[in-house]
């Protein structure tokens, strides 16, 4: 069964500092990979996505992630955080076409001036 | 504007009654789906439908259910509400595969149950 763990339910940084928020998944079979964003009293948005072909993905807002196979790993980073990146990041699997997504429970990003 | 629309942005009703949480797709979208968030239990995928065909089902109570009309609207039906169903609905559309497509999500429906 796949599984997604996000690493931190809160994590704090600093203005200007490197963001790195992390995302481990199980699956057997190579997977599709995905980070959202929820910025407050909104609804989640896609900030990139990883299907096939390059590792290293880039999204809007100056984020990117790095799909490691032999990690399992699809940490999410932005090297310098601005006050508008606070917000709740998720990251969510699929790895087949009959699965939903299957979702992290999110690592709220706080940003300190 | 994710081009996602629901209806409405709050309810607020007692325990023990039915609600009705409303959801237009983006245009082209074929897909929708319906989650919950609440504080204890994060973000929970409800359902998915596909052109107006059930594709799957994740925590979905039984007092929970949900269609899609053929304009491909779609609606969240809730009933004999409980303290406990407190949450943000989102709903979500995509064009097709719930694997590989963006989703797409509305600002949601925050229903307080009294």
């Amino acid at each position: 069964a796949q599984s997604v763990t996000q690493l931190g339910s809160h994590v704090s940084v600093s203005e200007g500092a490197l963001v790195l928020l992390r995302c481990n998944y199980s699956s057997s079979v190579p997977p599709y990979l995905f980070w959202y964003v929820q910025y407050p009293n909104q609804g989640l948005q896609l900030l990139l996505k990883y299907t096939t072909g390059a590792t290293l993905v880039k999204g809007i807002n100056g984020f990117e992630a790095e799909f490691k196979k032999s990690e399992t790993s699809f940490h999410l980073t932005k090297p310098s955080a601005h006050m508008s990146d606070a917000a709740e990041y998720f990251c969510a699997v699929s790895a087949d076409s009959n699965y939903q997504l299957i979702w992290g429970a999110g690592t709220k990003l706080i940003i300190k001036p | 504007d994710s081009g996602v629309t629901q209806t409405p942005k709050h309810l607020i009703t007692a325990t023990g009654q039915r609600v009705t949480l409303r959801c237009s797709p983006r245009s082209g979208d074929l897909s929708v789906y319906w989650y919950q968030q609440s504080l204890d239990q994060g973000l929970q995928f409800l359902i998915h439908y596909y052109n107006g065909e059930e594709r799957a089902k994740g925590n979905i109570l039984e007092r929970f259910s949900a269609q899609q009309f053929p304009d491909l609207h779609s609606e969240l039906n809730l009933s004999s509400l409980e303290l406990g169903d407190s949450a943000l609905y989102f709903c979500a559309s995509s064009v097709d595969s719930p694997h590989t497509d963006t989703q797409y999500f509305g600002p949601g429906t925050r229903l307080t149950v009294l």
